[in-house]
């Protein structure tokens, strides 16, 4: 079935550093790839997406990659800063008759002062 | 603030009992997901609304049940409720209309109810 894997589970990072956070979908018809951030008590806030006719999109400090032959894509985080600090979720959706989202297992990142 | 609304924001219930989720898409979007979170699970989706009728179907047991009214909003009823089913329950909205090969759209997500089954 459907799978979406995230890793790694928890990322600790000093301020200012990168941030690297990677996930392999098995769905090969899955053609997008959203990125949500998740602070404590809130619902997923999309921050960057991308669609599988592309292999890079950068926004401000954020970027992904998506490798389709590999069926991975990643989140870059750089100049991390303490308000990053939060649990990122990766997702893969195909459309067949929906957009479900598939969900990754979240990272939880931490950005140290 | 994502513009998707989530009614009640906690709910506590015991074993056994029914219990409503409302959800209030953003203006004009078409579509309501509901998904559930939980610690061991994660983010699973459970149901696609589009327009009022129900497109697609994840991980919902039959002891829950959607719809999605005339005014777009969206109400999950969960019912004979167990400890398992503790968790947050999210809604999400997308305007666009499935193509069945077209665009996807982002998915706002409200800010959740959290049910606490005792």
């Amino acid at each position: 079935g459907e799978n979406v894997e995230q890793h790694p589970s928890t990322l600790s990072v000093q301020e200012g550093d990168s941030a690297v956070i990677k996930c392999t979908y098995s769905d090969s018809a899955s053609n997008y790839f959203p990125w949500y951030k998740q602070e404590l008590g809130k619902g997923p806030q999309l921050i960057i997406d991308i669609r599988s006719n592309v292999g890079e999109k950068k926004d401000q400090r954020i970027a992904v990659t998506l490798n389709k032959t590999a069926k991975h894509f990643s989140l870059h985080i750089t100049e991390t800063q303490p308000e990053d600090s939060a649990v990122y979720f990766c997702a893969a959706s195909s459309h067949y008759n929906t957009d479900k989202l598939i969900f990754g297992t979240g990272t939880r990142l931490q950005v140290f002062p | 603030d994502s513009g998707v609304t989530q009614t009640p924001k906690h709910l506590i219930t015991a074993t056994g009992q029914r219990v409503t989720l409302r959800c209030s898409p953003r203006s004009g979007d078409l579509s309501v997901y509901w998904y559930q979170q939980s610690l061991d699970q994660g983010l699973q989706f459970l149901i696609h609304y589009y327009n009022g009728e129900e497109r697609a179907k994840g991980n919902i047991l039959e002891r829950f049940s959607a719809q999605q009214f005339p005014d777009l909003h969206s109400e999950l009823n969960l019912s004979s409720l167990e400890l398992g089913d503790s968790a947050l329950y999210f809604c999400a909205s997308s305007p666009l209309p499935l193509s069945g090969g077209g665009v996807h759209d982002t998915q706002y997500f409200g800010p959740g109810t959290r049910l606490t089954v005792l």
